[in-house]
């Protein structure tokens, strides 16, 4: 399963575009790139999931180079409510999830 | 709102005791997974589900923990003569495998339930 590394922690302000990468170098060919929020006390919540290139959704875009050596998760206009833990995983999806310990995103007034 | 549901959502308990939590996939989804989330980690798995089948079980399940999912639907986890540390968040997701077209399944947590053992 590859190995994913991701900044502990980011700051932001609201309205600020937030790009959170994700490093994956050992990524495999069948592997997608999928990346969820958490909430304080809630589960995770899947945000958007992509093979390569660009993925937009009503939520956030995901950019992947053509290595897919690593991912880009794209916030625009954060707002307060945006402050959580953000985590990049990578897989086949026909297994388990493996979490690292995320990115916590702050953001402020 | 057809969500993963969790109960209870909090559960206080002293060591030794066993404790038992429910959790109900999305009706359509056939795969069924528990997690368990400690302070400042990020969740890791403990087993999983496909219909009534535990087809997989991490080495962090240990012989005190037990899973279930009789007829496919709901499943429970057991924990007996809990300790100390198993104090965290147990969350369950669910998935529908077999998609076509390439797409990997999604898994969709439930609010997970809060264990705490004094």
């Amino acid at each position: 399963l590859a190995k994913t590394t991701q900044p502990i922690s980011m700051d932001s302000y609201e309205g600020q575009e937030v790009n959170i990468t994700c490093s994956h170098n050992n990524i495999a060919t069948n592997d997608y790139i999928t990346w969820y929020q958490q909430f304080p006390s809630q589960g995770p919540r899947f945000i958007i999931q992509g093979y390569k290139t660009k993925v937009t959704n009503e939520v956030a875009s995901l950019f992947i180079p053509a290595d897919r050596k690593s991912s880009t998760l794209s916030l625009p206009r954060v707002s307060l409510s945006d402050t959580a833990v953000y985590y990049c995983l990578v897989g086949d999806g026909y297994s388990t999830l493996t979490f690292g310990k995320g990115t916590m995103l702050l953001v402020s007034p | 709102d057809t969500g993963v549901s969790q109960n209870p959502r909090h559960k206080i308990t002293k060591r030794g005791q066993n404790v038992t939590f429910r959790c109900d996939p999305i009706s359509e989804h056939n795969r069924l997974y528990w997690y368990r989330q400690t302070l400042g980690q990020g969740p890791e798995f403990l087993t999983y589900f496909q219909n009534e089948a535990q087809l997989e079980k991490s080495r962090l399940l240990s012989d005190r923990f037990s899973a279930e999912r009789p007829k496919g639907s709901f499943s429970t986890l057991e924990i007996q003569r809990t300790e100390q540390g198993d104090s965290a968040m147990y969350l369950c997701a669910s998935s529908r495998s077999g998609t076509s077209g390439g797409a990997r399944e999604t898994q969709y947590f439930g609010p997970g339930t809060r264990l705490l053992v004094l």
